[in-house]
């Protein structure tokens, strides 16, 4: 079955850190890997997406691919409390417009 | 432009009763998603639709549950006979034909007793 793992946390950091967040996925046939953000009684917002291996950096958030690793990560620069939410990474089912959701990691930013 | 919208954005519904979750995606966006996501849970698929044709529907749950999107645009997900474990938020999303990307509506909270 596919599958993409996060880390649940809770993951705390203080104003102004680097919060580093990680997703690994199973199907190595996956081509389009997508983080989003989602506050509390709120719809996921997509932020990042990333479709090649390396860095693509978008304001204060770098998404990381790694494919030969099956794995992909999202940092967030100059951490905000406003950044406090949880993050889901989304990774699309080999040729199907399906994604395959991670379970989610909440992030805390402490003023 | 406006984005997803999603209608009722909160449902009460007596166990046994059917609910009907209305979806309108971005104008001129192809593909369009239902998720259910419970609480602390990542979007769980129920089906998809590219424009009027429903090309997955592999999540949902059982023969209660029953989606259309008859004209390519405006989306129906139809739950028959509610159960209690059918508590939920109910998701839309939509996606333009040419990228991956998905954008998602406000949701609709349905609350079964």
């Amino acid at each position: 079955q596919k599958e993409v793992e996060q880390n649940s946390g809770p993951l705390s950091v203080p104003e102004g850190a680097i919060a580093s967040l990680n997703c690994t996925y199973s199907d190595r046939g996956s081509q389009s890997f997508f983080w989003y953000r989602q506050y509390s009684g709120k719809s996921p917002e997509l932020i990042m997406s990333i479709y090649s291996n390396g860095d693509k950096e978008d304001g204060r958030f770098t998404a990381q691919l790694n494919k030969a690793s099956q794995y992909v990560s999202l940092l967030i620069r100059d951490s905000q409390p406003s950044d406090s939410a949880t993050y889901l990474c989304a990774v699309n089912a080999g040729n199907n417009r399906k994604l395959i959701w991670g379970l989610g990691t909440s992030l805390a930013v402490n003023p | 432009g406006a984005g997803v919208s999603q209608s009722p954005r909160y449902k009460v519904a007596k166990r046994g009763q059917d609910v009907a979750l209305r979806c309108d995606p971005i104008s001129g966006h192809v593909s369009l998603f239902w998720y259910q996501q419970a609480l602390g849970q990542g979007p769980e698929f129920l089906t998809y639709f590219q424009n009027e044709a429903q090309l997955d529907k592999s999540g949902l749950p059982s023969d209660r549950f029953f989606a259309e999107r008859p004209e390519g645009s405006v989306s129906t997900l139809k739950i028959q006979r509610t159960q209690q474990e059918d508590s939920a938020v109910y998701l839309c999303a939509s996606s333009p034909g040419t990228r991956y990307e998905q954008y998602f509506g406000p949701g609709t909270r349905l609350t079964v007793t």
